[in-house]
C-alpha cells in the first residue's frame, strides 16, 4: 500500500520563475492539503482540496494555486518565485475533507536562487 | 484565534530517561490537539490525538499526552527515552473553518537522546 508520495524531492529555480510540485494520496485517501515548512519553523497551512474544489486556504498570496484530479492527485503551483518561497513542501492526505488523521509525503525541497 | 505554544525549542535527555515535551494552547472552546514527529528526511507521522474522550491520551512507541483544561496544556511524555525517538516534535491544534479543519502547528522541538 503506497503512502503518499511527492514529486520532485528536490527543485531548484531562479526568482520570477513558477513552479508546479505533484503529490499523490494514500490509497484510499480523497483529500489533499498542503503545507509550507520554512527551515527552523512548523508546517503552515497553504490550502486544501477535496472533490476538485479548493476547500480551505491559509494565508497565503495568490501566486500559490492548486489543482486536485478526478484521480484524487493533487498538484501546487507557485507563480513569480521569491526568495523567500524556499521551503520544504509537504503534501498531505485523508479521507472525506476532514484533517483529523493525516498521513505525509517525505516532502519536495525548493530552492529559490 | 486558535494556536499552540512549544515552550522550548530544544531538549536533550540521557536515554532510558523520561521525556517531557511542553505544549501549552489558546482555544475559545474545547480543541483538538495532536502530537506529530518528523525525522530527518521522512514525513510527519501523527504519535497521538486528544478529541475530549479521555484526558490521558496514549499514542505510537510509548508516548502519552495528558489535556489540561485547567492550565491549557497538552504536554508530551514519555517514560523512557530511546535513541530511536531523535526527532522534531510538533504540537498540533485543529481550527474548524467553513470548508472543514485545518491544523495549526507549533514551531517544533527538537529532541535530541544522549547515551
Amino acid at each position: 500500500d503506497a503512502g503518499v508520495t511527492q514529486s520532485p524531492t528536490h527543485l531548484i529555480k531562479t526568482r520570477g520563475q513558477q513552479v508546479t510540485l505533484r503529490c499523490s494520496p494514500k490509497s484510499g485517501h480523497d483529500t489533499v492539503s498542503w503545507y509550507q515548512q520554512a527551515l527552523g519553523q512548523g508546517p503552515q497551512f497553504i490550502f486544501q482540496y477535496y472533490e476538485e474544489e479548493e476547500r480551505q486556504r491559509g494565508n497565503f498570496p495568490d501566486r500559490f494555486s492548486g489543482h486536485q484530479f478526478p484521480n484524487y492527485s493533487s498538484e501546487l503551483n507557485v507563480n513569480a518565485l521569491l526568495l523567500g518561497d524556499s521551503a520544504l513542501y509537504l503534501c498531505a492526505s485523508s479521507y472525506g475533507g476532514t484533517s483529523e488523521k493525516l498521513f505525509f509525503g517525505s516532502g519536495t525541497q525548493l530552492s529559490v536562487l | 484565534a486558535q494556536s499552540v505554544t512549544q515552550l522550548d525549542s530544544h531538549v536533550s535527555v540521557s536515554e532510558g530517561t523520561p521525556v517531557l515535551l511542553r505544549c501549552n494552547y489558546s482555544s475559545s472552546y474545547s480543541p483538538s490537539l495532536f502530537w506529530y514527529v518528523q525525522h530527518p528526511n521522512k514525513g510527519l507521522q501523527l504519535l497521538l490525538k486528544y478529541t475530549s474522550a479521555a484526558t490521558l491520551v496514549k499514542g505510537i512507541n510509548g508516548f502519552e499526552a495528558e489535556f489540561k483544561k485547567s492550565e491549557t496544556s497538552f504536554h508530551l511524555t514519555k517514560p523512557s527515552a530511546h535513541m530511536s525517538d531523535a526527532a522534531e516534535y510538533f504540537c498540533v491544534v485543529s481550527l474548524l473553518g467553513r470548508g472543514g479543519n485545518k491544523l495549526t502547528f507549533g514551531t517544533g522541538t527538537q529532541l535530541k537522546v544522549e547515551l
